[in-house]
């Protein structure tokens, strides 16, 4: 039973225009949202998060948001660059249990 | 700082042989994570240490995998007897403790069952 679907393998961004990277999860007690990043023959690198208690988290040019109501989370990167080309996991928490990832959507940014 | 470090990086060996994962988790960092990682998924939690007591080994599938934190530090993660269907990249991940957001992920060892 996967907790935690993202539902795009893949998406292909133009530098400098914004990157939308969403994530369902099926279990209202998540309390604790992450987005990690992750670069070939590497392992995950933590990239933002956000508590259920809170809408919106922004870091530079990462923001997530988190609308409990539709249990859904997107990371948003503006403006994108080629660097940002990875891919990108959301990892879902209850009560500082296990995270349970989604599956990852590979981020393209073209030059 | 140095980061979690595993060994080996890639391992290729045939069914039914054992195999084990090593790794060294960031200085100070009392929780330890082994996750698997399947082709075109994300990681999956198998076993998690709070210093040298397992807490969370629900999804270890107890009759072939094994694992050890001794003295709470390094940490080992043992398949015996290998199965095709356990190839799959192995990643050690710490944290301060478990109520840190941040777990800092090594780079992963990459099993390949033959």
């Amino acid at each position: 039973d996967q907790q935690v679907k993202q539902n795009s393998p893949s998406l292909s961004v133009q530098e400098g225009r914004i990157s939308i990277l969403n994530c369902d999860y099926t279990n209202s007690m998540f309390d604790y949202f992450l987005w990690y990043k992750k670069y070939p023959a590497e392992g995950p690198t933590f990239l933002i998060s956000i508590s259920s208690i809170k809408d919106k988290n922004e870091d530079g040019r990462f923001t997530v948001f988190l609308n409990k109501s539709a249990k859904h989370l997107s990371l948003h990167i503006v403006p994108s660059q080629p660097g940002d080309s990875a891919v990108y996991f959301c990892a879902a928490q209850y009560n500082f249990n296990k995270f349970y990832f989604g599956s990852g959507t590979k981020l393209n940014v073209k030059p | 700082e140095a980061g979690v470090v595993q060994s080996p990086r890639y391992k290729i060996i045939e069914k039914k042989q054992p195999v084990a994962f090593w790794c060294n988790p960031i200085s100070g960092h009392n929780t330890l994570y082994w996750y698997r990682q399947n082709l075109g998924q994300g990681p999956e939690l198998l076993i998690r240490y709070e210093n040298e007591e397992a807490v969370d080994d629900s999804q270890l599938p107890k009759d072939r995998f094994s694992a050890e934190r001794l003295k709470g530090v390094d940490s080992t993660l043992k398949i015996q007897p290998a199965e095709l269907g356990d190839s799959a990249v192995y990643l050690c991940a710490s944290s301060l403790d478990r109520t840190t957001d941040t777990q800092y992920f090594g780079p992963g060892t990459r099993l390949t069952v033959l």
